[in-house]
């Protein structure tokens, strides 16, 4: 129940592609969905977060889709660049423990290679 | 832009020894968390850190890692005994209070031989 699923594991996309990187939950103590995005030898960082109620949030190329009652959310990353090129996590924030703030269970990642 | 910010940048400890990796958090936020990568696998939650005291830990947290923020400004991680499987990356996070969005240093990668 604390797992967040994320696949695939790797992907190749052309440049002007779109990334498409899924990820599915169980626990619906989960109450907030963030994507981060992280380079080699470089920490995570935040690139987009969503909230389970809305269904769509578009910035700029990123888009996360978020299907509720199927405990799904997906990243899209349209006109995919070489500069995209970074390992992508997805990520639930779990308020069921006694912290306040919860703590953000990651899934596996993904590893996005855009080609030129 | 603030930006959370951790020390050393690399370390490499014997089996047994102590390690302290310290955190200077964005200065405006009063949570803390650390969290660890080991090579090629998922960020693992370790524990989550308000107002002098543990917040939230995970199973991982175990009585060979402590927690402290010693004064104002730093966020410190101790690991008593180090163990071969003590090896990764370890972030240091900060939010806001109220605020989900967790920002992360770069790490500090942690060998131990």
């Amino acid at each position: 129940q604390q797992q967040v699923k994320q696949s695939p594991q790797s992907l190749i996309v052309q440049k002007g592609g779109i990334s498409i990187i899924n990820c599915a939950y169980e626990n619906t103590a989960f109450d907030y969905f963030p994507w981060y995005q992280q380079f080699p030898g470089k920490g995570p960082a935040l690139l987009i977060a969503i909230r389970p109620d809305v269904s769509e949030k578009k910035e700029g190329r990123f888009t996360i889709s978020f299907n509720k009652s199927a405990k799904q959310f997906s990243l899209h990353i349209m006109d995919s660049q070489p500069g995209d090129s970074a390992t992508y996590f997805c990520a639930a924030k779990d308020t069921s423990g006694r912290g306040s703030q919860g703590n953000l269970i990651f899934g596996k990642g993904t590893k996005l290679s855009v080609k030129p | 832009e603030p930006e959370v910010t951790q020390t050393p940048s690399h370390q490499v400890t014997q089996m047994g020894q102590e390690v302290i990796l310290r955190c200077v958090p964005i200065s405006n936020h009063l949570y803390f968390y650390w969290y660890r990568q080991i090579l090629g696998q998922k960020v693992e939650f370790l524990v989550s850190f308000y107002n002098n005291e543990i917040s939230e830990k995970s199973e991982i947290f175990d009585d060979q890692f402590s927690v402290e923020r010693p004064d104002g400004s730093n966020f410190t991680l101790k690991i008593r005994s180090t163990k071969l499987e003590d090896s990764a990356m370890y972030f240091c996070a900060s939010s806001e209070i109220g605020v989900e969005t967790q920002y992360f240093g770069p790490g500090t990668r942690l060998l131990v031989l």
